[in-house]
């Protein structure tokens, strides 16, 4: 049982590249959340999904788009990145029933732009 | 969604002592969770206490609930040095506001052996 999984786990990428992260968990849970955490400032939340083809906005949305097109799965892109998304990303997972459960967290994607 | 703010930001101990830090937050919750990030990892989820239930327990985790005063505390017992870790709180809303789950900045817990 793997829990959430996120790849890759470092990537440098140049200012104006894109890439997609991605996120994987073997728990049947349908809500799913990408946060980006920076020194200083706690977990910001940048999109998340209730269910395999919804998304929503968090905090933090700008610059980010997210697909979930199987419920197992979550991506989240960067078309044109910045110096400023330079920061360490985190999937997380929880059940949808009721509010009482905790979130699974992945093991993070440190991301930086140069 | 609301955001749990923690206190101290940073706490240092020796070894064997107790550790306690606080969590307040702004409106009314469905539940408060606590979870631990060790440096360089993704947060564990550690325990969840209810707006119901005053206080609870896991082996040497104890987390009080006060509503009133919009309140959390987690204490943890005989530390050992792999405690250090930061530790959040994220006070939880009912229906469409338990969606997200919003962390604040932590507090910094540092055990010395």
């Amino acid at each position: 049982n793997a829990g959430v999984t996120q790849t890759p786990k470092f990537r440098v990428l140049k200012t104006g590249q894109s890439m997609t992260l991605l996120c994987a968990q073997d728990m049947n849970h349908e809500y799913m959340y990408w946060y980006r955490q920076d020194p200083g400032m706690g977990l910001r939340l940048i999109h998340y999904s209730v269910g395999e083809g919804t998304t929503a906005k968090g905090e933090v949305p700008d610059g980010y788009n997210v697909s979930r097109l199987k419920k197992q799965n979550f991506l989240l892109g960067l078309e044109s990145a910045a110096p400023s998304q330079t920061s360490v990303y985190f999937c997380a997972s929880r059940p949808s029933t009721g509010e009482g459960y905790g979130y699974t967290f992945g093991s993070g994607t440190r991301l930086t732009v140069v | 969604s609301q955001q749990g703010e923690e206190d101290p930001q940073a706490l240092s101990i020796q070894e064997g002592e107790n550790a306690t830090m606080n969590c307040s937050y702004k409106t009314s919750i469905n539940n408060l969770q606590w979870y631990r990030q060790n440096s360089g990892r993704g947060l564990v989820h550690l325990i969840l206490i209810r707006s119901n239930e005053r206080e609870k327990h896991s082996g040497r985790l104890r987390v009080t609930l006060d509503t009133s005063k919009k309140s959390s505390s987690l204490l943890i017992t005989a530390s050992r040095a792999a405690d250090t870790a930061s530790y959040f709180c994220a006070p939880v809303l009912s229906g469409a506001g338990s969606y997200q789950l919003t962390f604040g900045k932590g507090t910094k817990l540092s055990v010395i052996p």
